[in-house]
């Protein structure tokens, strides 16, 4: 098993330019969570799902869309990307159809640097 | 809502020293406590989790945690550091019969000198 996958790893970005992150997990888990690591933040939720075909907001979901089209992948899209955006991305999955009790599961990670 | 506070944004201890890594949480009924741990350019994995029954909960590497309801607590600890336990320690809480959305904390740096 491959667990949760990223892609990509690193990217730069100019201000207004858009991008689109995968994440893919192949536990066959139900959740997936979109977070951002800043220093001094630890992480924040940007947006969730609990199954296909459902999105949610989180935290800080201002700037950015998701889409969980099949129960494998979340997208992450930044549609106009600001230096604000400048982070470290996760993304991760929990069977969280059985409880809450389960420990999430996280991908390696994306830094992005909007310039 | 639950919340939870790490004490401490960085901790620094000698090799073989103990380690100590605070966490208390905020929550109005009976929570789930997780410790990650998250190695440099790496992802988060999880240290180890209480759910119920036995308050003492062992993890990899060597570490354990107490849940202690009366202090609202839930402290990592290692009886003695070694150079790559050197990571970042977030403590994490869920509620139980909510959805699955975990509370993270701030999270701790833990650094280990020779």
């Amino acid at each position: 098993n491959a667990g949760v996958t990223q892609t990509p790893k690193f990217r730069v970005l100019k201000t207004g330019q858009s991008m689109t992150l995968l994440c893919a997990q192949d536990m066959n888990h139900e959740y997936m969570y979109w977070y951002r690591q800043d220093p001094g933040m630890g992480l924040r939720l940007i947006h969730y799902s609990v199954g296909e075909g459902t999105t949610a907001k989180g935290e800080v979901p201002d700037g950015y869309n998701v889409s969980r089209l099949k129960k494998q992948n979340f997208l992450l899209g930044l549609e106009s990307a600001a230096p604000s955006q400048t982070s470290v991305y996760f993304c991760a999955s929990t069977n969280g159809a059985a409880s809450s009790y389960n420990e999430q599961f996280f991908g390696p990670g994306t830094r992005l640097t909007v310039l | 809502a639950q919340s939870v506070t790490q004490l401490g944004s960085h901790v620094s201890v000698s090799e073989g020293a103990l380690v100590l890594l605070r966490c208390n949480y905020s929550s109005s009924v009976p929570p789930y406590l997780f410790w990650y741990v998250q190695y440099p350019n790496q992802g988060l994995q999880l240290l180890l989790k209480y759910t119920t029954g036995a308050t003492l909960v062992k993890g990899i590497n060597g570490f354990e945690a107490e849940f202690k309801k009366s202090e609202t607590s839930f402290h990592l600890t290692k009886p003695s550091a070694h150079m790559s336990d050197a990571a970042e320690y977030f403590c994490a809480v869920s509620v139980r019969g909510g959805s699955y959305i975990p509370t993270f904390g701030r999270g701790t740096s833990l650094i280990v000198h020779p």
